[in-house]
């Protein structure tokens, strides 16, 4: 039983599509993250989230608490972005749980 | 990246042989984790600290222990390795920022059992 659920677990696309990346969560939690780890395996924090939306440039995450669902949406994509990225959520009790990843690639 | 570095970044060993793995933090962070990542799973919980000289299991402890005897140090110890334990291994650490928890994660072990 996996606490958190991404989809899909693989994504191709052209530079510039619109991209959208969803998680789904069965636990209470406090917060939930969206990372980014690029091939040699390096693992960046994107976003924190509790609520809403949040930006920073062409990445949007949302999350629906009551829904237990949250999204990652990539505007213009560019081959920088090929990575896989990875959907955590943090419960009460700060344990850590997470998604098995998205792994992205956009192609020129 | 929250002055995270693990040592070492790469090592193989043979099965039966102890190894240690050391997480050091520059920024006194209290909590403080160690993962495994392998294929087809999400990062998994081996243990975690929430001060020195405190630890709790977490997911998948089985086959390790930690220790952590300084705020800047936790270690992570096979006592014997075996096949199953070739995975990369990720410390991190639990920063307030906000009100809220971010994690920052140190730069990987990739450990290789034969």
């Amino acid at each position: 039983k996996n606490e958190v659920e991404q989809s899909p677990q693989n994504l191709t696309a052209q530079e510039g599509e619109f991209i959208t990346i969803n998680c789904s969560y069965s636990v209470g939690i406090s917060a939930l993250h969206w990372l980014q780890q690029h091939p040699g395996g390096g693992i960046v924090s994107l976003f924190m989230l509790s609520s809403g939306k949040k930006k920073h440039g062409r990445l949007i995450a949302t999350i629906n608490i009551q829904e237990k669902h949250s999204s990652l949406h990539i505007t213009a994509s560019h081959p920088r972005d090929s990575a896989v990225y990875i959907c955590a959520v943090r419960t009460t009790g700060n344990q850590f749980y997470f998604g098995t990843g998205t792994s992205l690639t956009v192609i020129p | 990246d929250a002055g995270i570095t693990q040592s070492p970044r790469h090592k193989v060993t043979e099965t039966g042989t102890p190894v240690t793995l050391r997480c050091h933090q520059t920024e006194n962070h209290r909590y403080m984790y160690w993962y495994r990542q392998d294929p087809g799973h999400g990062l998994r919980l081996i243990h975690y600290s929430y001060g020195v000289k405190d630890t709790d299991k977490g997911e998948v402890s089985d086959g390790y222990s930690v220790s952590r005897s300084k705020t800047e140090d936790f270690l992570l110890t096979l006592e014997s390795a075996t096949s199953s334990q070739t995975s990369v291994y990720f410390c991190a650490i639990s920063a307030q920022l906000d009100g809220a928890s971010e994690q920052y994660f140190g730069p990987g072990t990739r450990l290789t059992v034969t």
